[in-house]
């Protein structure tokens, strides 16, 4: 089955205790992107990629890491996590024949 | 990418047609009309996209006004699983694009 799989599903952490969440796809697609949402502000681009090794940042970077060695992973790494950073994660991807993006199913970080 | 206005929340009983609309007054003559869905929290799903012709698949209908100003998705036999909030987005669609997310529109499928 076609899809993006995002670890863990939820997690709960300790202001400062560096996490990675993991993202991983198996279609081949290019591009990648990992979003936040919150309430009363939507979702929200934290950075996206457009190829192996080809990163950039989106519309709220800061307090974020990714990198893309492989195609179908997209790690996002949180290396001091802040309680400002809780929220509900999701990854995408899409290649250029695909009509629309596909999401995966959420990570809910909750930093205390 | 243009900004879309659409209505915070709608309800339509199911088995209805659920209409729902967008205002995109500012977008440009390559942006994309783009339709996704949040059921609760789950990732968003894609719906439909088109430029300017009415678009069909097996999810809804798009129909875009002649001069590009709005849009409206159609469902046309809703059911309890369409409650979900809607977004309309207007992205240039290079394959890479940035989905710019509103607050969208919350329907809600009555019995």
């Amino acid at each position: 089955e076609a899809q993006v799989t995002q670890n863990p599903r939820y997690l709960i952490t300790v202001t400062g205790k560096k996490l990675t969440v993991t993202c991983s796809q198996n279609m081949n697609h290019e591009y990648m992107s990992w979003y936040r949402q919150d309430p009363g502000l939507g979702l929200r681009q934290i950075y996206y990629s457009m190829n192996v090794e080809v990163t950039d940042k989106g519309d709220v970077p800061e307090g974020y890491k990714v990198s893309r060695k492989e195609k179908r992973n997209f790690p996002l790494i949180l290396e001091s996590p802040s309680p400002n950073q809780t929220s509900l994660y999701f990854c995408a991807s899409k290649n250029d024949r695909a009509v629309g993006y596909t999401f995966g199913s959420g990570t809910r970080l909750t930093v205390v | 990418d243009a900004k879309t206005t659409q209505p915070p929340s709608m309800d339509c009983a199911e088995g209805r047609a659920a209409n729902l609309p967008c205002n995109h007054s500012t977008i440009s003559g390559n942006e994309y009309v783009y339709w996704y869905r949040q059921i609760h929290s789950q990732g968003p799903q894609y719906i439909i996209h088109g430029l300017k012709n009415n678009e069909t698949n097996e999810m809804a209908s798009l129909i875009i006004t002649e001069d590009r100003k709005s849009s409206t998705l159609i469902l046309p036999h809703a059911t309890l699983r369409d409650t979900a909030v809607y977004y309309c987005i207007a992205c240039y669609n290079f394959g890479n694009e940035k989905l710019t997310f509103g607050t969208g529109t919350r329907l809600t499928i009555i019995p």
